[in-house]
Formats: structure tokens, sequence, C-alpha cells
């Protein structure tokens, strides 16, 4: 069974870099039509897609927080992770790590992190 | 980027009745690209629908999806009690966006 556990710091200073990393189990991170993808979601609110991984490193995100974000992979240690720079109240939320099915006709995330909850506050 | 609607906002049932849930595209959405969640408080979503109206791994047969063009439906035949949670709908078109979910709650 396919397992994915986030981690991090759970507290990051405005202006800072937020920064967490989901470890995959149970399953290769190097998977045929299958990327690597991080959805946040502030407290009480909706879900937000922030961007997607390939093994390949092909990555793709979120238009509205590209200039912030940095998604990256590492293979051998079967992990990815999340860096978002300058960060503000605003990017208070529970952080999800999940597969995501992204091939031609198909996108969804199938298997999710339990979360992690990520507040900025000095 | 494509914004997806979802009504009502909150859904007011009994156990055993039939839930139905709308989720509606600000421009046309392919069928394939779209599914749903559900979530319960203090867990992750979890998959239910994708491709419109295919169940996804474990999900019971009461779960049903359809839908085209700009308007998609989640339908649940009848409301088990762990039926009770967020529903989420979810499109990639030329970006990936959610819905702002549809609460089903205990009449």
């Amino acid at each position: 069974q396919l397992q994915l556990q986030e981690s991090g710091p759970g507290l990051v200073k405005p202006s800072e870099t937020l920064s967490l990393t989901c470890t995959v189990s149970g399953g290769s991170i190097i998977s045929s039509g299958y990327y690597w993808g991080w959805i946040r979601q502030p407290p009480g609110k909706g879900l937000e897609w922030i961007g997607s991984i390939y093994y390949t490193e092909s990555t793709y995100y979120n238009r509205s927080l590209t200039s912030r974000v940095t998604i990256s992979i590492d293979t051998s240690k079967n992990q990815f992770s999340l860096k978002l720079s300058s960060v503000t109240a605003a990017d208070t939320a529970v952080y999800y790590c999940a597969r995501h099915l992204y091939s031609y006709g198909s996108s969804y995330f199938d298997y999710w992190g339990q979360g992690t909850l990520v507040t900025v506050s000095s | 980027e494509i914004v997806l609607t979802q009504s009502p906002g909150t859904l007011s049932l009994s156990p055993g009745e039939r839930a139905t849930l709308s989720c509606r595209a600000s421009q046309s959405v392919s069928s394939s690209y779209l599914a749903w969640y559900q979530q319960k408080p203090g867990q992750a979503p979890r998959l239910l629908i994708y491709g419109a109206s295919s169940r996804a791994t474990g999900i019971p047969d009461r779960f049903s999806g359809s839908g085209s063009g700009i308007d998609f439906t989640l339908t649940i035949s009848r409301l088990e009690p762990e039926d009770f949670a967020v529903y989420y709908c979810q499109q990639y078109g030329s970006s990936l966006t959610f819905g702002g979910g549809t609460k089903v709650e205990i009449k």
C-alpha cells in the first residue's frame, strides 16, 4: 500500500522560505504516468493545487504561485520536496503531498499524505 | 484559469436520503479531467470519482458521477452516516483547480 508522509517545520517566519519534504513508501517514486504533487488548504477553506513533478524532474506549477515555488525530487531517497519563498500569513495552511496521475485523458490525485500544518508567524 | 463553482454550499439531509451535488465550470472541461473528492474533518481528501463518472478503487456504488461540458454532478444514492463530509470537484484544463466544496451535513 502506497503511503506518503510530509515532514518539515510547522512554523515559518514571514518573508522566509517554507520547506517541506514528502517521503513515499510502499512503492517507487519512479512510476510511469504518475507525477507527485503538493496541495494546500488554509484553515477552514478549500483546496489549492501548488504544483507537481515527474521523476524526470519535469514540473508544472500553479500560475499564481510560480514565482515563489520550487518543487524538486530525489529518486534515490524516494522523496520530493516543496520550497515556497517570501511567505506571508496567507501561506498558512495544511500542506498535503499526493500522487498525481497526469496523463493524456486523466488528471487526479489518488494517494494523499495526512497533511502537515504550516503556520507563518513571527 | 477555469473556475469551478460548487452548489449548494451546504446540503442538509438525513441518512438514507439522496444527495445531489453540482459542480459548474466557467468554461468547458473535458470529462476525462473531472474528479471528485470527499474530505472528513482532520483528514486528507479521498478520491471518489475520476473521468467524471469512474469510481476509484474501493468506492461504494452508491457514489456516482455524471455530466459533461460545464455541468457535472456527484450523486450519493442513499446517504450512510459516514458520507457526511465535504465534497470537492477538481478539473484539469490549462491548469488545475478545485471547486470551493459542498458540505453534506446531517439534518
